[in-house]
């Protein structure tokens, strides 16, 4: 069963633009959702994260939106760079049941000139 | 470099072999735990590991098996290996005290190719 739903699986941006990745979940017992960036051959690396008592938090360039009600979260990541061209996983823990991360299927994003 | 340390980086194997992959945490992290990335399953949470007790396991084969020693490195020990096995396996790890303890740092990896 997939706990957590990402989207699009993949995403082409042209430089300077938004780009949009959007998770849904579906256990309540999650508590913390992170974003991970992945290069090639590399480790998944945090990019950013939010706790649901607030619906926005931003770093930087990255903005995660999440909507309690509606079980979703998106990554929002403004001024895009070819630099970001990356996979992002969206994830969701539950620190009452063992610490695991439970990752959405990954986005790979690619920035154009 | 998130201070998470993982050897070896490759590993080629043959079918019915057993191999084990290291696993150094960040410094003063207590907390460690293992993932699978594959092409087909994505990233999968195996087990997780603190201050040497196992704490939690996910979808981990009964021919895999894990540790965590007083200095707090870990282990992941495949045994009969399978050409399915072949993965990307990472180890992360969390102080596993604070409210931080929630966020993982993950190594670089280690890429298992049996054949």
């Amino acid at each position: 069963q997939q706990q957590v739903k990402q989207s699009p699986q993949s995403l082409i941006v042209q430089k300077g633009g938004i780009s949009i990745i959007n998770c849904a979940y579906e256990n309540t017992a999650f508590d913390y959702f992170p974003w991970y960036q992945q290069f090639p051959g590399k480790g998944p690396a945090l990019l950013i994260a939010i706790r649901p008592d607030v619906s926005e938090k931003k770093e930087g360039r990255f903005t995660i939106s999440f909507n309690k009600s509606a079980k979703q979260f998106s990554l929002h990541i403004m001024d895009s760079q070819p630099g970001d061209s990356a996979t992002y996983f969206c994830a969701a823990l539950s620190t009452g049941g063992g610490n695991k991360l439970t990752f959405g299927t990954g986005t790979q994003l690619k920035v154009e000139l | 470099d998130s201070g998470v340390t993982q050897t070896p980086k490759h590993l080629i194997t043959a079918t019915g072999q057993r191999v084990t992959l290291r696993c150094s945490p960040r410094s003063g992290d207590l907390s460690v735990y293992w993932y699978q990335q594959s092409l087909d399953q994505g990233l999968q949470f195996l087990i997780h590991y603190y201050n040497g007790e196992e704490r939690a396991k996910g979808n981990i084969l009964e021919r895999f098996s894990a540790q965590q020693f007083p200095d707090l490195h870990s282990e992941l020990n495949l045994s009969s290996l399978e050409l399915g096995d072949s993965a990307l396996y990472f180890c992360a790890s969390s102080d596993g005290i604070r409210r931080s303890q929630e966020t993982q740092y993950f190594g670089p990896g280690t890429r298992l190719l049996v054949l």
